[in-house]
């Protein structure tokens, strides 16, 4: 595709269940990064993908939250047993981004997650 | 928190007017970027500025930075309407890791 795609776009859970989100790069984008942006907020960085790279997993809140890259591609960011803070827009973005230089980055549009 | 800060939070200004916004980080930094959010939608990418470099323009945009200072403005000039979005300023350190301010919501009034 074109640009960066997010599924589903929207998401309401209940409480204690467990969601994935789908983040689908631009094509050839070495770097990929999950944030995660409550209401009227600043974006919060959770994981960062780079190559084959393992991730920079520290912004992940809690053990509750894990994300994979699989062929260094599409990724799935995973929360297990969802607590109600957890609702938030979840985004993710991709770049040409390498060890050498730094590129932009391109967003999807996200996946709004509800936790009742 | 190498969280980045943007000033004003909000900004309420008049079609044709300049909006100035500014943002001010703790780290060193290998760029520093910004960004528009327009409401409900992702972020799209404005303007990058290079730690070396000290001014920028890209058509109604001029940034600058002052490393010293450790910030950088963002000034939009004869706004429109469509301009209304959040604008937030994302600080690149050198391990490629995105630092992003908590952003100014700006509403240019037609």
């Amino acid at each position: 595709g074109a640009g960066v795609s997010q599924s589903p776009s929207n998401k309401v859970t209940e409480k204690g269940k467990d969601v994935e989100l789908r983040c689908d790069p631009i094509s050839g984008h070495t770097a990929l990064y999950w944030y995660r942006q409550s209401l009227g907020q600043g974006l919060e960085f959770l994981i960062y993908f780079q190559g084959n790279s393992a991730p920079d997993k520290s912004g992940l809140p809690s053990d509750r939250f894990s994300a994979e890259r699989t062929g260094g591609s599409v990724s799935t960011l995973t929360i297990q047993r969802t607590q109600q803070e957890d609702s938030a827009v979840y985004l993710c973005a991709s770049s040409l981004t390498t060890s050498f230089s730094t590129g932009e980055l391109f967003f999807g549009e996200g996946s709004r997650l509800t936790v009742l | 928190s190498q969280q980045g800060e943007e000033d004003p939070q909000a900004l309420s200004i008049q079609e044709g007017e300049n909006a100035t916004m500014n943002c001010s980080y703790k780290t060193s930094i290998n760029n520093l970027q910004w960004y528009r959010q327009n409401s409900g939608r992702g972020l799209v990418h404005l303007i990058l500025i290079r730690s070396n470099e000290r001014e920028k323009h890209s058509g109604r945009l001029r940034v600058t930075l002052d490393t010293s200072k450790k910030s950088s403005s963002l000034l939009i000039t004869a706004s429109r309407a469509a301009d209304t979005a959040s604008y937030f300023c994302a600080t690149v350190d050198t391990g490629n890791q995105f630092y992003f301010g908590t952003g100014t919501s700006l509403t240019v009034i037609p």
